[in-house]
């Protein structure tokens, strides 16, 4: 089945402890992202990856890195979290080719919580 | 910002009426997509209309484009309480891999 798999889906941490949540697509695709979702503010794109070893940051990229050394694997590090950061978080998938006439695939969520 | 706005905000129905969203986007685009994400869980892609096409359905979906006015409306027919949900429209703009969201119209579909 394809699919988009995130890990792990509820998360509770303290600030300034580094975690990473980590994504995995099955689907071969491109470009992968991240994405925020906060109320009234929508989803938000914080880093996207065009290929392996090819990443650029998105629209709220401050306090959070990302890697891509395999093409399935996209994660997502937040070194020092801090409550603002307190967010539901997507990863998401696509094929690649700029403007191309593709879905996206979403993972099923990541609901972080720092106190 | 990039983002899109829809509207309405959020959208109270009887099931078995018609629901109609709309959204607005401000770049040119290559193509717009509507997404549906139930309650705190991962979005799901529904349509795609490129920026050629004016008008597409699927099943008890229809969306139409205008890309002169930059807008975008989803048509959900006979709605049934398992319609429920948010409501996402995203554009894609031709020179970019980037889907830009609209900030999603709540949809409660009343049985």
């Amino acid at each position: 089945e394809a699919q988009v798999t995130q890990n792990p889906r509820y998360l509770i941490t303290v600030t300034g402890k580094k975690l990473t949540v980590t994504c995995s697509q099955n689907m071969n695709h491109e470009y992968m992202s991240w994405y925020r979702q906060d109320p009234g503010l929508g989803l938000r794109q914080i880093y996207y990856s065009m290929n392996v070893e090819v990443t650029d940051k998105g629209d709220v990229p401050e306090g959070y890195k990302v890697s891509r050394k395999e093409k399935r694997n996209f994660p997502l590090i937040l070194e020092s979290p801090s409550p603002n950061q307190t967010s539901l978080y997507f990863c998401a998938s696509s094929l690649g080719g700029t403007g191309s006439s593709t879905e996206a695939f979403f993972g099923q969520g990541t609901r972080l919580t720092v106190v | 910002s990039q983002q899109g706005e829809e509207d309405p905000q959020a959208l109270s129905i009887q099931e078995g009426e018609n629901a109609t969203m709309n959204c607005s986007y401000k770049t040119s685009i290559n193509n717009l997509q509507w997404y549906r994400q139930n309650s705190g869980r991962g979005l799901v892609h529904l349509i795609l209309i490129r920026s050629n096409e004016r008008e597409k359905h699927s099943g008890r979906l229809r969306v139409t484009l205008d890309t002169s006015k930059k807008s975008s409306s989803l048509l959900i027919t006979a709605s049934r309480a398992a319609d429920t949900a948010s409501y996402f429209c995203a554009s894609r703009m031709d020179s970019s891999y980037k889907l830009i969201f609209g900030s999603g119209t709540r949809l409660l579909v009343r049985p």
